[in-house]
């Protein structure tokens, strides 16, 4: 089984600019989840996505944070304009439903941001 | 606001050891708990999920506990080996639609050959 993959896997940009980030599920996993890492510290929920719908952008930064998925599948997350404290590794998650064993998270690979 | 911390917050150990890790929460209205471990510039790697209404689950070599009414997890690791050396991560959810994991900080974990 295809673990959720994400892309790009580094990215350095100057502050002000924009970024994106990609992230493809595992396959008929319905909830969708992004989480930042600052380093050294653990993964803090940004959005939360349940098929298409958000469920939970309480910690969003919506001045220039903003996400989507579309169709229930892929999501794609963007800054715009990154600070120098948005550097982090930016993380999704997948996982079944929401009920029982199903709310076991899957992460994938992460994308390093560098913000100069 | 739950919190959740994790003691120690790093640990070396000779490779044959038994050894336990430690994660509490201030909030004991779980849903579930999950235990992760994260490699160097790796994502995270589920280890065991416990669900609120159990007390425990194993796997392989590893065991975790949990203590809902005190704010509590143990993650047990036996006959440690220089390849468990990670990142060990402790996260909770409450459930009841918002589902996304409150982490501790983690404890930086060395198995020493």
């Amino acid at each position: 089984e295809a673990g959720v993959a994400q892309s790009p896997r580094y990215k350095i940009i100057e502050k002000r600019q924009s970024v994106a980030f990609w992230c493809n599920p595992i396959s008929g996993h319905a909830t969708l989840y992004w989480y930042q890492q600052i380093l050294g510290q653990g993964p803090k929920l940004l959005i939360q996505f349940q098929n298409n719908g958000v469920v939970d952008d309480s910690q969003l930064p919506k001045d220039r944070f903003s996400a989507e998925r579309l169709k229930g599948v892929d999501s794609t997350l963007k800054i715009q304009p990154a600070k120098l404290e948005d550097s982090a590794v930016y993380l999704c998650a997948s996982s079944l439903d929401r009920s029982g064993a199903g709310y076991e998270q899957y992460f994938g690979p992460g994308t390093r941001l560098t913000v100069t | 606001k739950q919190e959740v911390t994790q003691i120690p917050a790093a640990l070396s150990v000779p490779e044959g050891e038994n050894l336990v890790l430690n994660c509490s929460f201030t909030d004991s209205a779980i849903y579930n708990l999950q235990w992760f471990r994260q490699d160097p510039g790796k994502g995270l790697t589920s280890l065991l999920l416990i669900q609120s209404s159990q007390r425990e689950q194993t796997s392989g070599r590893l065991n975790a506990s949990l203590d809902k009414s005190s704010g509590r997890s143990t993650l047990y690791i036996a006959a440690s080996q220089p390849g468990d050396s990670a990142t060990y991560l402790c996260a909770v959810t409450s459930g009841g639609g918002a589902d996304g994991l409150t982490f501790g900080k983690g404890t930086h974990l060395i198995i020493q050959p």
